[in-house]
């Protein structure tokens, strides 16, 4: 079956550093790819996504690549801020379902 | 705009009891689709509804179960609750499965 999963569970960067998080999905029929940040005692929120037909995508201080010849997805956080610090996950689409991986724990040293 | 909704926020119930939780979504959001979230096992889909049906469903028991209203809110209920069951319950919304869900804040269920 499908499965999102997560490289590290952690990840620690100095304040001013630049984040990449990393995820590997192995379903590659799957077109549609979504970053959530979820900070403590609350429901995760969506940072950015990223359909199949595309291989980069960038937002407000983070983009997202998508390789889909290693079936791999990254998110990158420029300038990160303490306010980044939460667990983030990637979640792809597939038979209508939103799998999700583990999650990585960023967290910001000031 | 409102967010999703969920209710109650933290839940205290035990053993062999049932529970019901509610979730209100996004004016306009067609799909709402349930999870549940324990440490070290993310978030794992239980099911999705859309326009009230179940379109797909998780691999869970079929003490599992929900149901979805015409004005697009939905409930989920568990029975003969296990201690395993201890989890965040989360619930997002969007317009279709395949576009951006928005999630509620959940409910802590803690069974005793």
């Amino acid at each position: 079956g499908e499965s999102v999963g997560l490289h590290l569970p952690t990840l620690s960067v100095q304040e001013g550093d630049n984040s990449i998080i990393n995820c590997a999905y192995s379903n590659s029929a799957s077109d549609y790819f979504i970053w959530y940040k979820q900070e403590s005692g609350k429901g995760p929120q969506f940072i950015i996504d990223i359909r199949s037909n595309m291989d980069k995508r960038q937002g407000q201080r983070v983009t997202v690549l998508l390789n889909k010849t290693v079936k791999h997805l990254s998110l990158q956080i420029a300038a990160t801020q303490p306010g980044d610090s939460a667990v983030y996950f990637c979640a792809e689409t597939g038979a209508n379902n939103l799998f999700f991986g583990t999650g990585t724990r960023l967290t910001v040293i000031p | 705009k409102a967010g999703v909704t969920q209710t109650p926020r933290y839940l205290i119930k035990t053993r062999g009891q049932q529970v019901t939780l509610s979730c209100s979504p996004i004016s306009g959001h067609r799909s709402v689709s349930w999870y549940q979230q324990t440490p070290g096992q993310g978030l794992q889909f239980l099911f999705e509804y859309f326009s009230e049906t179940q379109r797909n469903k998780g691999n869970f028991p079929g003490r599992f179960s929900g149901r979805q209203f015409s004005n697009s809110r939905s409930e989920m209920n568990v029975s003969t609750l296990e201690l395993g069951d201890s989890a965040l319950y989360l619930c997002a919304s969007s317009r279709r499965l395949e576009t951006e869900a928005f999630f509620g804040q959940g409910t802590r269920l803690t069974v005793v």
